[in-house]
């Protein structure tokens, strides 16, 4: 069961949009619609913000969009904002009843 | 409002059990859902140790099938971990989530294990 695969870091400045990536195999992102996103600020606990593939969770902005082609999903924020300066982390269902996340990806607003 | 808090040991000497448990509060496990315990050794990323359901039924991460034990009391609203044989390499924040369409929707606040003599 490897980690996701996910850039180290993106940066942005305030007001553009970045996407962040998360490519997996057929075994868990490619054959699953059931892939998340979460949010981490330094020191805080992970909080969800997209569920399969695409869907927003009550009281999460409209900026963030998620979606997948083939074994790679993609988390889009649009207009970067200094409070989305966090780490996110991308997980997917791995079939069998586990599941598997991304290494991670650090997030700096300019 | 539906909230975990993780509770247990910080210090935990290698060869021993590593032990924690989940207390949730604004809902009833008995009620559904699926529980989980994911962590975070200290700079790297999140990993999922394994998931359990109200009834007992557990899944468990391939490499840890071994060492962990998830079990729940559903009468106390908890959820437990047990993690036998510890090394350096399971020092890590303990978190406790709830699973939803494999999405963990709710975390606890986590819980640092430090696993040194």
């Amino acid at each position: 069961q490897s980690a996701l695969t996910q850039p180290a870091s993106v940066s942005g400045s305030p007001g553009q949009s970045i996407t962040i990536s998360c490519t997996g195999t057929s075994g868990d992102v490619g054959n699953s619609n059931l892939v998340s996103w979460y949010q981490q600020p330094p020191g805080k606990a992970p909080k969800l913000i997209i569920y399969e593939v695409r869907e927003r969770p009550a009281g999460i902005s409209d900026r963030f969009s998620g979606s997948k082609s083939g074994n790679t999903a993609s988390l889009t924020i649009s207009g970067l904002q200094a409070e989305d300066e966090a780490d996110y982390y991308c997980c997917s269902y791995a079939g069998r009843s586990t599941l598997v996340f991304g290494g991670g990806t650090k997030l700096t607003v300019l | 409002q539906v909230q975990l808090q993780e509770s247990g040991p910080g210090l935990v000497k290698p060869s021993e059990t590593l032990s924690l448990t989940c207390d949730v509060s604004g809902f009833s496990i008995s009620s559904g859902y699926y529980w989980t315990w994911v962590r975070q050794p200290p700079g790297k990323g999140l990993e999922w140790i394994g998931t359990l359901y109200h009834t007992g039924t557990t899944y468990y991460r391939p490499s840890l099938r071994s060492r962990v034990t998830l079990s729940v009391d559903t009468s106390k609203n908890q959820f437990s971990l047990k993690l036998i044989s510890v090394t350096a390499a399971d020092t890590a924040v303990y978190y406790c989530a709830r699973l939803w369409t494999e999405a963990f929707d709710v975390w606890g606040q986590g819980t640092m294990v430090t696993v040194a003599s």
